[in-house]
């Protein structure tokens, strides 16, 4: 099944400890991406990656990391959370193909709280 | 820079009622445009998209959208509301970005609106 994976989808963790969110798809997409959920702000990009060591800032980069090691995974990051980084995080992928942006695949979500 | 405004975060149906979700957007170029749906603790799926061929497009789960180049909009449609509707809808509009010599979709989302349908 083609699909997104995110794990952990719940986490709960202490202000300074450092975190790392995983996330893998089996589609073979060249393009990534994190985003953060918060209530009244739909979604907003963090990160993305167009292919494997090819990695740039989103809209909302400042406290989070990402690396793209291999094509699969593209895991997010976060050296030293801080409680404003309290939100539900979502992992995307696609192809990269010209002539318009195909659909991005979601995946199931984290559910971060930063104490 | 592209933007999305959802009008209402909250909209609510009685089951069988009409569902009209309202989506503006703002762009420099024509743009590819988005209807996502999130249900309760899932990640966010496709309804359907607008890639400048039909205007009128049709989507999963019975819904559709048009888009009107006039009124900058692409609200989303459904004739006849079911409980199983009832999530948050997201719009997003793409905007191809050049980067490393190659281009991708960089999709810019709207606020969300959540959809309650009651018997």
């Amino acid at each position: 099944e083609a699909q997104v994976t995110q794990n952990p989808r719940y986490l709960i963790t202490v202000t300074g400890k450092k975190l790392t969110v995983t996330c893998s798809q089996n589609m073979n997409h060249e393009y990534m991406s994190w985003y953060r959920q918060d209530p009244g702000l739909g979604l907003r990009q963090i990160y993305y990656s167009m292919n494997v060591e090819v990695t740039d800032k989103g809209d909302v980069p400042e406290g989070y990391k990402v690396s793209r090691k291999e094509k699969r995974n593209f895991p997010l990051i976060l050296e030293s959370p801080s409680p404003n980084q309290t939100s539900l995080y979502f992992c995307a992928s696609s192809l990269l193909l010209a002539g318009g942006p195909e659909t991005q695949y979601f995946g199931p979500g984290t559910r971060l709280l930063v104490l | 820079a592209q933007s999305v405004t959802q009008l209402g975060s909250h909209v609510s149906v009685s089951e069988g009622a009409l569902v009209l979700l309202r989506c503006n957007y703002s762009s420099s170029v024509p743009p590819y445009l988005f209807w996502y749906v999130q249900y309760p603790n899932q990640g966010l799926q496709l309804l359907l998209k607008y890639t400048s061929a039909a205007t009128l497009v049709k989507g999963i789960n019975g819904f559709e959208a048009e888009f009107k180049k006039s009124e900058t909009s692409f609200h989303l449609t459904k004739p006849s509301a079911h409980m199983s509707d009832a999530a948050e809808y997201f719009c997003a509009v793409s905007d191809q970005v050049e980067a490393g010599g190659t281009s991708y979709g960089k999709l810019t989302f709207g606020q969300g609106t959540i959809l309650t349908v009651h018997p």
